[in-house]
Formats: C-alpha cells, sequence, structure tokens
C-alpha cells in the first residue's frame, strides 16, 4: 500500500528566501505526482502534476521534481511571498498500479512566510 | 464560472442520523472523489466514480456510501454506522487520465451534536 510522508512539517522563513519541501513514496508505481496548496479553512488547489514518464514541472517561481527510482518529489519555490504562506500537499496518483485517479496524500507541510 | 459547489459549508449530526452532503461540477468533469481530512492529516480516500452509474471504495468506505445518477453530482450520505463523522469533507473532480489534476471544491465541515 502506497504510503507518503512530507518533511518537514512545518516552515518557516523570511520573505524573499528559496525553499525546499520535500515528499516521498513508497511504492514507485505512480501514474503521476501532483502538488496542491491549501488555505485555511478552504479546499485544495493544484500547483503542478509531473506524469511518471517526466523529471519535472514548472509554474512561474514553483519548480517541482520527480525521482520514481528513489521515491521522492521536492517543490521548490524561489523568491518567497508572504502570499506563498499555506499548508503544501503532495500525492501520488495511483495505487499499486491500479487507477490513476486514487491519490494517496502526504500530510503536508504548513509553510509561514514573514515579512 | 467553472467550479465545485459542496453545501451545506457547516453540517451538524445527531447520534443515530444520516446526513447527506452534495456535491455538483459544472466543468465536464467524468470523475468525481470524495476526501475526509482529519486535523493536521493528509487526505483520505472515502470514494471515487469514474464514470456515471458507477463507483468504487476508496481506504475508508466503512460507514459512508454515494450515488452517481448524474455526470454533474455526486452527493455523499454518512450514515449512522461512522462512528467518528467530525471532520472536513472535500469533493473534486477531473478529466479521466493520468495527466489529469483533480480540482477540489471548498469543504464541509461535519460536526457532531
Amino acid at each position: 500500500k502506497q504510503e507518503v510522508t512530507q518533511i518537514p512539517a512545518a516552515l518557516s522563513v523570511p520573505e524573499g528566501e528559496n525553499l525546499v519541501l520535500n515528499c516521498s513514496f513508497t511504492d514507485s508505481a505512480i501514474y503521476n505526482l501532483q502538488w496542491f496548496r491549501q488555505d485555511p479553512g478552504k479546499g485544495l488547489t493544484s500547483l503542478l502534476l509531473i506524469q511518471s514518464s517526466q523529471r519535472e514541472q514548472t509554474s512561474g517561481r514553483l519548480n517541482a521534481s520527480l525521482d520514481k527510482s528513489s521515491g521522492r518529489s521536492t517543490l521548490y519555490i524561489a523568491a518567497s511571498q508572504p502570499g506563498d504562506s499555506a499548508t503544501y500537499l503532495c500525492a501520488g496518483g495511483g495505487d499499486g498500479g491500479t487507477s490513476y485517479g486514487k491519490l494517496t496524500f502526504g500530510q503536508g507541510t504548513i509553510l509561514t512566510v514573514h515579512p | 464560472d467553472g467550479g465545485i459547489t459542496q453545501s451545506p459549508k457547516y453540517l451538524f449530526r445527531k447520534e443515530g442520523q444520516n446526513v447527506t452532503l452534495s456535491c455538483e461540477q459544472n466543468l465536464n468533469h467524468d470523475a468525481m472523489y470524495w476526501y475526509r481530512q482529519d486535523p493536521g492529516q493528509g487526505l483520505r480516500l472515502i470514494y471515487y466514480s469514474q464514470i456515471v452509474n458507477d463507483f468504487q471504495k476508496g481506504d475508508i468506505a466503512e460507514g459512508y456510501s454515494v450515488s452517481r445518477e448524474k455526470k454533474e453530482s455526486f452527493p455523499l450520505t454518512v450514515t449512522s454506522a461512522q462512528k467518528n463523522p467530525t471532520a472536513f469533507y472535500l469533493c473534486a473532480s477531473s478529466d479521466r487520465g493520468p495527466t489529469r489534476p483533480q480540482h477540489f471544491g471548498d469543504g464541509t465541515r461535519l460536526s457532531i451534536l
């Protein structure tokens, strides 16, 4: 059964700093790896989706990488801003090679960017 | 605006009562999902549906039921058999295929009276 772990659980940085959030998964038979953002009391917003055949995806100041062989993904945020403060969740799509729609989530990293 | 609408935003359940959470989407997505989120935790999959009139159990389906009679609607019933229903419930939808991200509603917070 797929297990997803995120480190660190919480991170506080000053504005302008570059930072990396880590995600590890136990089963390399995933269809994709997705990164989401969640603001307090709200639903999730999709940030990036990396297909299993890809190594990375970029959107603006965000860059996500995927290394299936080591079971790791990272989310890199450049030049962080206070508006980036939120919980960031990663999720592996597919469970043991079945059903790409079945996402297994990590516990999330709570990011605080202070001015 | 296209999106996913969950209602109500807050819901209270009495002991022994069944309650139904609504999820409607106008994104023309084939697949829909229900997740449960507990404080400080990630999301856990309850049920999912890849097509109308078909759905599968997720990891924590016990005490829950769903129906998928229309493409745009995927209601979740929390039955009295679910002994610990207090949580934040999130509905999502996506196009079919491993390259399609899931889109989420704003959630329903369920509490026990």
